[in-house]
């Protein structure tokens, strides 16, 4: 079945450290999208990519990386410079505009 | 600014009838969405206005009016696995195709 699949869905950062996070897609979605989401509050974008090796800041892009070499792929690495990871993740996909966009099951970072 | 209002939480009882309001700024509308989030899982498409009326899925329902910014969400014969957050989004012109503006999401609590 065609979908998004984060891995893993539970992270822990030690101080210091960079993690990534893995999204992979098999909609064949030009779109896809990092959020982040924290306790009783909305999704908040953190990257967008709309094309192969390319990408954009969305509103909460400090301390956050991305990379969009294939088109299934948009892992985002949580660097050290990011104080405050502790959050629930969610990266998205969408095929076209007014399109809706697909979710993946998340992954839960914590703080060691 | 691209504000999107939700009521933070509602109550209901189980059978009874919901309806969920979403204000939001017109400026460049060009769309919106309804999605359903479980607690720490991912948020699933429900309906999608872009013109003035009414779409009903099922016990679903979404209204839309253009001109006053305002959408709302109707959930009829409520059931308990209806407790989750219902988010709003919004899509803009100005904005890159695809990408969506959240609300802060309305957590639906459905007692016996």
């Amino acid at each position: 079945d065609g979908g998004i699949t984060q891995s893993p869905k539970y992270l822990f950062r030690k101080e210091g450290q960079n993690v990534t996070l893995s999204c992979e897609q098999n909609l064949n979605h030009d779109a896809m999208y990092w959020y982040r989401q924290d306790p009783g509050q909305g999704l908040r974008l953190i990257y967008y990519s709309q094309i192969v090796n390319d990408f954009q800041k969305g509103d909460i892009a400090e301390g956050y990386s991305v990379s969009r070499e294939k088109k299934e792929s948009f892992p985002l690495t949580v660097t050290s410079a990011q104080k405050n990871p502790t959050a629930f993740y969610l990266c998205a996909s969408s095929g076209a505009e007014r399109q809706p966009q697909h979710f993946g099951d998340g992954t839960r970072l914590s703080i060691l | 600014g691209q504000n999107i209002d939700q009521p933070t939480e509602m109550t209901a009882t189980e059978g009874a009838i919901v309806q969920i309001n979403c204000t939001y700024q017109t400026s460049g509308f060009n769309g919106l969405f309804w999605y359903q989030q479980h607690a720490g899982e991912a948020p699933t498409f429900l309906s999608y206005n872009v013109l003035d009326g009414l779409e009903e899925k099922g016990r679903f329902s979404s209204f839309l009016s253009r001109s006053k910014g305002y959408s709302y969400l109707l959930l009829k014969e409520l059931q308990m696995k209806d407790s989750a957050s219902y988010l709003c989004a919004v899509s803009r012109i100005t904005d890159s195709w695809g990408k969506l503006q959240f609300g802060a999401g309305t957590q639906v609590v459905v007692t016996p």
